[in-house]
C-alpha cells in the first residue's frame, strides 16, 4: 500500500531564512508523481510543486524547490527566504500513474509551518 | 475565471438528518473528488468520479453518497449513517483521471460541517 509520512507536526523558521519540510513515501510503483500543497488557515489547498518519479532534475518553482532522493524515497520541500505569508499547513501527496489506485492522491498528515518576524 | 465552487461554507447537521454539500466546477474537468479532513490530519478520499454517471468509493465511503449526473456537478450527501460527520470537506477536480503527468488536482475552498 502507498503511504506518505511527514514526521514534523510543527516547524518554526525565522523570516528570510530557508526551511526544509520532510516527506518520505512508500510505494511499489515505478511510475508516480509527488506533490506539495499549502493550506492557509482559510482552508483552501494551493498547489506548490510537482516531481515525477522519472524526472532527473529536482523541481523548482520560484522560492520552492524539491529535494528528491528516489533511492531514499524522500521528497523534501525547501522554502527559501521565508515570508510571513508562508505560515500555513503543508501537505505532501503522492499519485500512482498506473494500477488500481491510479490517479488518486494519497496525503501525509501535514506540517504546520510558522514564520517568525 | 474558472474554478471550483463549494457551498455552503459552513453547515450544521442535526441528529438523524441527511445533508448535501455542493461542488460545482467550470473547468471542463472530467474527474472530480471528495475528501474529508479532520483536525491535524491529512486528506482522506471519500468518493471519486472519473466521468459523468460513474463514481467509485474511496477509502472512507461508509455513511456518504454521491451522484454525477452532470459533468460540472458532484454533490456529496452525508447520511445519518455517518456517526462522526464533523470535519472539513474538500472537493477537487482534474482534467482526466488517467495518466496526468504534472497536472495537480484543483481544490475548492471547502465546507465545514458540524453536528448541532
Amino acid at each position: 500500500a502507498q503511504k506518505i509520512t511527514q514526521t514534523q507536526p510543527g516547524m518554526f523558521v525565522q523570516e528570510k531564512e530557508a526551511v526544509t519540510l520532510d516527506c518520505t513515501y512508500d510505494t511499489s510503483d515505478q511510475s508516480y508523481g509527488l506533490f506539495w500543497y499549502k493550506q492557509p488557515s482559510s482552508g483552501e489547498m494551493i498547489f506548490l510543486i510537482y516531481q515525477g518519479s522519472y524526472d532527473e532534475q529536482n523541481a523548482t518553482e520560484g522560492r520552492y524547490s524539491l529535494n528528491f532522493q528516489k533511492a531514499r524515497k524522500s521528497a523534501n520541500l525547501v522554502i527559501s527566504a521565508s515570508q510571513l505569508g508562508d505560515s500555513a499547513m503543508y501537505f505532501c501527496a503522492m499519485r500512482a500513474n498506473y494500477g488500481g489506485s491510479q490517479g488518486n492522491l494519497i496525503f501525509g498528515k501535514g506540517t504546520k509551518l510558522s514564520v517568525k518576524p | 475565471d474558472g474554478g471550483i465552487t463549494q457551498s455552503p461554507k459552513y453547515l450544521f447537521r442535526k441528529e438523524g438528518q441527511n445533508v448535501t454539500l455542493s461542488c460545482e466546477q467550470n473547468l471542463n474537468h472530467d474527474a472530480m473528488y471528495w475528501y474529508r479532513q479532520d483536525p491535524g490530519q491529512g486528506l482522506r478520499l471519500i468518493y471519486y468520479s472519473q466521468i459523468v454517471n460513474d463514481f467509485q468509493k474511496g477509502d472512507i465511503a461508509e455513511g456518504y453518497s454521491v451522484s454525477r449526473e452532470k459533468k460540472e456537478s458532484f454533490p456529496l450527501t452525508v447520511t445519518s449513517a455517518q456517526k462522526n460527520p464533523t470535519a472539513f470537506y474538500l472537493c477537487a477536480s482534474i482534467r482526466t483521471h488517467q495518466i496526468q503527468g504534472n497536472q495537480p488536482q484543483h481544490f475548492g475552498d471547502g465546507t465545514r460541517l458540524s453536528i448541532l
